[in-house]
């Protein structure tokens, strides 16, 4: 079965810094594709960055970089510079490569403080 | 550049009523998927389609709820009769992809259904 993990309920950052969000998962599938999403107050679900497992490099979106260890099983979501707008809630998910549904992470509440 | 369409956005509503909830996803994209967000369980799948029909509905909490997708610019989700466990945050979401691994999935705002 799929799993993930992300055992940072909340998170506080002071605005400019960086902040690395955790997550790990669990999986058979040879084949994978890790996923983060930010979830602001107004309830929308923004997709961020996403991961193949067979990448060989870690993805980089812009401020959001994703920090991939296979063997750890571990894809953690790197914001640099934090900026006010960045506090939100932020989810990782993840999806097999023979069909099977996007399994969600219970989220890590980001909050920046100016 | 249109994304995922969802009415109402709000819905309150009574116990043993029924409630329709409707989505209408990017036009071109071939899944769409249903959402359902609480504070105890997070964002579970409920059901997914693929051109119209659907894949999967393991996810759907009992048969009180129903989901049809008659076209492929519209979509519903129904529960009848509703409970108040039922209140949540319902997503609709659409992709191009879903068969390998990469599947960006857009979002729609969301429906937050509360049940009296």
């Amino acid at each position: 079965a799929q799993k993930i993990t992300q055992t940072q309920p909340g998170m506080f950052v002071q605005e400019k810094e960086a902040v690395t969000l955790d997550c790990t998962y669990d999986t058979s599938d040879p084949s994978y594709g890790l996923f983060w999403y930010k979830q602001p107050s107004s309830g929308e679900m923004i997709f961020l960055i996403y991961q193949g497992s067979y990448d060989q490099q870690n993805a980089t979106e812009g401020r959001y970089s994703l920090n991939f260890q296979k063997a750890r099983k571990s894809a953690n979501l790197v914001i640099s510079a934090s900026q006010l707008g960045d506090s939100a809630m932020y989810f990782c998910a993840m999806k097999g490569n023979q069909g099977g549904k996007l399994i969600f992470g219970q989220g890590t509440e980001l909050s920046v403080k100016p | 550049d249109a994304g995922v369409i969802q009415s109402p956005r709000h819905e309150v509503t009574e116990m043993g009523q029924e409630v329709t909830l409707r989505c209408k996803p990017i036009s071109g994209h071939d899944y769409l998927f249903w959402y359902r967000q609480t504070m105890m369980r997070g964002l579970e799948l409920l059901i997914y389609f693929n051109n119209n029909v659907p894949i999967d509905d393991s996810g759907m909490p009992e048969d009180r709820f129903s989901a049809k997708m008659p076209n492929a610019s519209f979509s519903t989700l129904k529960i009848q009769p509703s409970e108040p466990r039922d209140s949540a945050v319902y997503f609709c979401a659409s992709s191009l992809y879903f068969a390998d691994s990469y599947n960006e999935q857009f979002f729609g705002p969301g429906t937050r259904l509360t049940v009296l």
